[in-house]
C-alpha cells in the first residue's frame, strides 16, 4: 500500500464548476498535509496546507481533512482553464525527519 | 521572500560525464534542503535530505556515491550526478526549509532537466 495515493484521473471539470480531488494516506499518526499544483515542466507550488480535522478555505480553494477516515480532498470553486495542472497531495510522516511524501498526483483539466 | 534558485535549468550531457546541480535559498537561510527526482507523468521522489555541515541522508535505493550531495552553507547545497547515464535523465527539483520561520513549508526551486545522451 502507498503511503500518499490519488486517482491520477486525468480528471476534466468545465469552466465554473467545482472540481474535487481527492488523497487517501496510510500512516494514521500523520499531521500535516499538504496541496502543490504542478504545471508541466515547472515545480511545484504550494496552495494549501493543514493540520486539523475539518475545513480550510482560501479564496477559491478549500481543504478538507478527516483524520479519522485517513483522507484529505481539496475542492476548488468557479474553476478557470488556468487551474489546469496536476495537483499533488504531500503528507509529512511522522517519523523521520519530517519529509514530504507526495502522492502520485491528479491531473485536471478544466474545459473551457 | 522565500526564493530558491537553481543552477543550470537544464542540461544536454554525454553518458559517463559528472553533472553539478547547484540549488540556493536566496533571500533565507535554509538548515535542510531536499532533493527530489521526478519522471515523466510520476510524483516527485525524494532522494535525499540535507542539512547544512552534516552528510546526506539518503532514501533507500539511492546510491550515495553517484548521487553526491554537498550542503557547504545555510544558503547553498549542490547535487553532483556522476558518471551520468541516460536512464538519469530526469527532472531534478531541490527545495529548502526555512531556518528559522515556516517549519512546515518546503520552498521549491524551479527544476533542473538533466538529458543524458
Amino acid at each position: 500500500q502507498k503511503e500518499v495515493e490519488q486517482n491520477s484521473g486525468p480528471l476534466s471539470v468545465p469552466e465554473g464548476a467545482i472540481a474535487s480531488l481527492n488523497c487517501t494516506y496510510s500512516d494514521r499518526g500523520s499531521q500535516s498535509f499538504f496541496w502543490y499544483r504542478q504545471y508541466s515542466g515547472k515545480s511545484p507550488e504550494l496552495i494549501m496546507f493543514i493540520y486539523s480535522n475539518g475545513d480550510k478555505e482560501d479564496g477559491r480553494f478549500t481543504a478538507q481533512l478527516n483524520k479519522a477516515s485517513q483522507y484529505v480532498s481539496l475542492l476548488i470553486r468557479d474553476s478557470q482553464p488556468s487551474d489546469s495542472a496536476t495537483y499533488l497531495c504531500a503528507v509529512i510522516a511522522v517519523r523521520g525527519a519530517q519529509k514530504l511524501v507526495f502522492g502520485q498526483g491528479t491531473r485536471l483539466t478544466i474545459n473551457p | 521572500g522565500a526564493v530558491v534558485s537553481q543552477h543550470p535549468s537544464r542540461v544536454i550531457c554525454k553518458s559517463g560525464t559528472s553533472v553539478k546541480i547547484e540549488c540556493r535559498s536566496l533571500d533565507f537561510q535554509a538548515t535542510t534542503m531536499f532533493w527530489y527526482r521526478q519522471f515523466p507523468k510520476q510524483s516527485l521522489m525524494l532522494m535525499a535530505t540535507s542539512n547544512e555541515g552534516s552528510k546526506a541522508t539518503y532514501e533507500q535505493g539511492v546510491e550515495k556515491d553517484k548521487f553526491l550531495i554537498n550542503h557547504a552553507s545555510l544558503t547553498l547545497s549542490t547535487l553532483t550526478v556522476t558518471s551520468a547515464h541516460p536512464e538519469d535523465s530526469s527532472f531534478y527539483i531541490c527545495s529548502a526549509r526555512h531556518r528559522e520561520e515556516y517549519w512546515y513549508e518546503q520552498f521549491f526551486g524551479p527544476g533542473t532537466r538533466l538529458t543524458v545522451l
